[in-house]
């Protein structure tokens, strides 16, 4: 397996404009995480999905965001409208649901946001 | 939740052994110790987990004392590769991952 795939790897975009973050997890995980980091803020969990159901998204900051997963391979992290302090590295990050939270949890490389 | 303190910073040189140490004086009796490894511009990756004692993988060993308030991450004759941000997470093992915080981490430059 490729690992978790997340595309772009970097996106500048003007205020305003809407963001889409894509991740593909390893195929056969059942939860997928979307983080943020930021030198200020460290490393964020936004939310969680468990079987391509939302299990908490209590770290989503704003209404701007809004993130899905239609199917088992597939999610995505929208921001509407996109902000300058929106800028951050996103991480999309896959495993099993056996051994609790998250034994052993893969992140991808990252999207590497920058709203100007 | 326990919440976890590392140094901010550790230098060393190649070939050394590294300890790193996170201390958790609260920790829960259902919380487990997980340490993960960040290099830049890439995502966080799992080292080790433990309960008690010790264990020992391919990559790193961790030591956990009986009281469990500390665990030392150890890492055996360290290269220039491992040069990274290392996260000490301390949870139980059945928490809501919203509930997984990443602390600051250890910084960790290693010298030739």
């Amino acid at each position: 397996d490729a690992g978790v795939i997340q595309s772009p790897r970097h996106e500048v975009t003007e205020m305003g404009q809407e963001v889409t973050l894509r991740c593909k997890p390893i195929s056969g995980h059942d939860y997928l995480f979307w983080y943020r980091q930021t030198m200020m803020r460290g490393l964020e969990l936004l939310i969680y999905f468990n079987n391509n159901v939302p299990i908490d998204d209590s770290g989503m900051p704003e209404d701007r965001f809004s993130a899905k997963m239609p199917n088992a391979s597939f999610s995505t992290l929208k921001i509407q409208p996109s902000e300058p302090r929106d800028s951050a590295v996103y991480f999309c990050a896959s495993s099993l649901g056996t051994g609790g939270w998250y034994t052993e949890a893969f992140f991808g490389q990252g999207t590497r946001l920058t709203v100007v | 939740l326990a919440k976890t303190t590392q140094p901010i910073s550790m230098d060393s040189y190649e070939g050394q052994e590294v300890n790193i140490t996170c201390s958790h004086n609260n920790i829960a009796t259902n919380d487990y110790i997980t340490w993960y490894q960040q290099f830049p511009s890439q995502g966080p990756r799992f080292i080790i987990q433990g309960y008690k004692t010790k264990v020992t993988n391919e990559v790193a060993s961790l030591f956990i004392p009986a009281d469990r308030k500390s665990s030392t991450l150890s890492l055996p004759r360290v290269s220039l590769s491992d040069t990274a941000v290392y996260y000490c997470l301390v949870a139980p093992e059945y928490s809501s991952a919203s509930k997984i915080i990443f602390g600051s981490g250890t910084r960790l430059s290693i010298r030739p």
